[in-house]
């Protein structure tokens, strides 16, 4: 039972447009989401986080979108640049806010092409 | 400040044999939790420990534990390895209230 969902495999986006990465969420506890980066090997990397209780968090480049009603979240990268290419994975958690409990995404692959 | 540090960072055992691995969280981090990534099951929560005790637990068979130590430092044991038990674990660590879990670069276990 996959809880959280992200049904892109990959996406590939000219440098300088928008990248639009998306993630739905069946859990409905779920009130803390996060946005991490990961290269092969390597660990995840924080990118930016939302509360259930607000609708959008911005971080420079980064903006993360929630729509509790759809259970639905978007991460918004302006503009796009080729060292952004990586995987995505879009988590959650439920109960207090607290990240220490996550449910990852499949990943999304970015690709930024020049 | 130091990140998440883990060790060994990558590491070749045989089926049947025992494996721990060793996490070091981010000074003043108090929960330390654990995640196993693998091709097929992507990443998955293992268990959280906070102030010595273990919080949260996911669906790992008991071969799998953990511990935390009085400085947060965490340690992972699994015991009689199967080949399925080779992957990327990774270790968080977080205030364990509000705020995101930042994560070391993971060992990767080979299991033979």
């Amino acid at each position: 039972d996959q809880q959280v969902k992200q049904n892109s495999p990959s996406l590939s986006v000219q440098e300088g447009r928008i990248s639009i990465l998306n993630c739905d969420y069946t859990n409905s506890m779920f009130d803390y989401f996060l946005w991490y980066k990961k290269y092969p090997a390597e660990g995840p990397t924080f990118l930016i986080s939302i509360s259930s209780i607000k609708d959008k968090n911005e971080d420079g480049r980064f903006t993360v979108f929630l729509n509790k009603s759809a259970k639905h979240l978007s991460l918004h990268i302006v503009p796009s640049q080729p060292g952004d290419s990586a995987v995505y994975f879009c988590a959650a958690s439920a109960g207090t806010g607290t990240a220490s409990k996550l449910t990852f995404g499949t990943g999304t692959r970015l690709q930024v092409t020049l | 400040k130091a990140g998440v540090t883990q060790t060994p960072r990558y590491l070749i055992k045989t089926r049947g044999q025992q494996v721990t691995l060793s996490c070091s969280p981010i000074s003043g981090h108090r929960s330390v939790s654990w995640y196993q990534q693998t091709p097929g099951q992507g990443l998955q929560f293992l268990f959280e420990y906070f102030s010595e005790t273990q919080r949260n637990k996911g669906n790992f068979p008991g071969r799998f534990s953990g511990r935390q130590f009085s400085n947060s430092r965490s340690e992972m044991n699994v015991s009689t390895l199967e080949l399925g038990d080779s992957a990327l674990y990774l270790c968080a660590s977080s205030f364990g209230g509000q705020g995101e879990a930042f994560f070391g670069q993971g060992t990767r276990l080979t299991v033979v």
